[in-house]
């Protein structure tokens, strides 16, 4: 049972649009999401996080949205750049808990030139 | 200045054999992991040690034992390898144990069982 899913297997984007990657959550005691990029015979590495107490958090170019209600949250990159062109995992995990980190299964983003 | 790092980054083994992963990490950190992502790309928790104490542990078959010497190092034991078992394994670190911590992944090491 995927507690957290990332249903759009991949996306293409053109450069300078803006990319939004989509994530859903089933389990209402996660509270804190993050999101990881991963490029290829890499390890994830961390891009943005947001708690649940706000429902958006801005980094740059990185902005991620949370809708509590609807236990949804999204990537918004923009502009989008070639180097955006990668992996991103969405993750979830609850604060009082241990540190378990459960992730989605990936969007591979492709940035065209 | 590798962060987190892991050896082998390839393994291609038989059935049978008994193989271990070697995970490493200079950030000082006290708590390490070990990720499972399978064929599907889940990456999937499968332990988890605080100060080389034992703090996670999902429902992993006991062919796997993770050992940590010191809390820089967390080694994966895995005995009596399966075709199942071939995956990427990624080792992660983060500061402490609460949910708010980012952690920090290794390259991965990609184990194919024939």
């Amino acid at each position: 049972d995927q507690q957290v899913k990332q249903n759009s297997p991949s996306l293409s984007v053109q450069e300078g649009r803006i990319s939004i990657l989509n994530c859903d959550y089933t389990n209402s005691m996660f509270d804190y999401f993050l999101w990881y990029k991963k490029y290829p015979a890499e390890g994830p590495t961390f891009l943005i996080s947001i708690s649940s107490i706000k429902d958006k958090n801005e980094d740059g170019r990185f902005t991620v949205f949370l809708n509590k209600s609807a236990k949804h949250l999204s990537l918004h990159i923009v502009p989008s750049q070639p180097g955006d062109s990668a992996v991103y995992f969405c993750a979830a995990s609850a604060v009082r808990g241990a540190q378990k980190l459960v992730f989605g299964q990936g969007t591979r983003l492709t940035i065209n030139p | 200045d590798t962060a987190v790092s892991q050896t082998p980054k390839y393994l291609v083994t038989q059935m049978g054999n008994d193989k271990s992963i070697k995970c490493e990490q200079n950030l000082g950190h006290d708590t390490m992991y070990w990720y499972k992502q399978d064929s599907k790309k889940f990456l999937k928790i499968m332990f988890s040690y605080n100060n080389k104490e034992l703090i996670i542990n999902e429902t992993v078959p006991n062919r796997f034992s993770p050992k940590s010497p010191d809390k820089a190092h967390l080694n994966l034991h895995i005995n009596s390898l399966e075709l199942g078992d071939s995956a990427v394994y990624f080792c992660a670190s983060s500061p402490g144990t609460s949910g708010v911590e980012t952690q920090y992944f290794g390259p991965g090491t990609r184990l194919l069982v024939l």
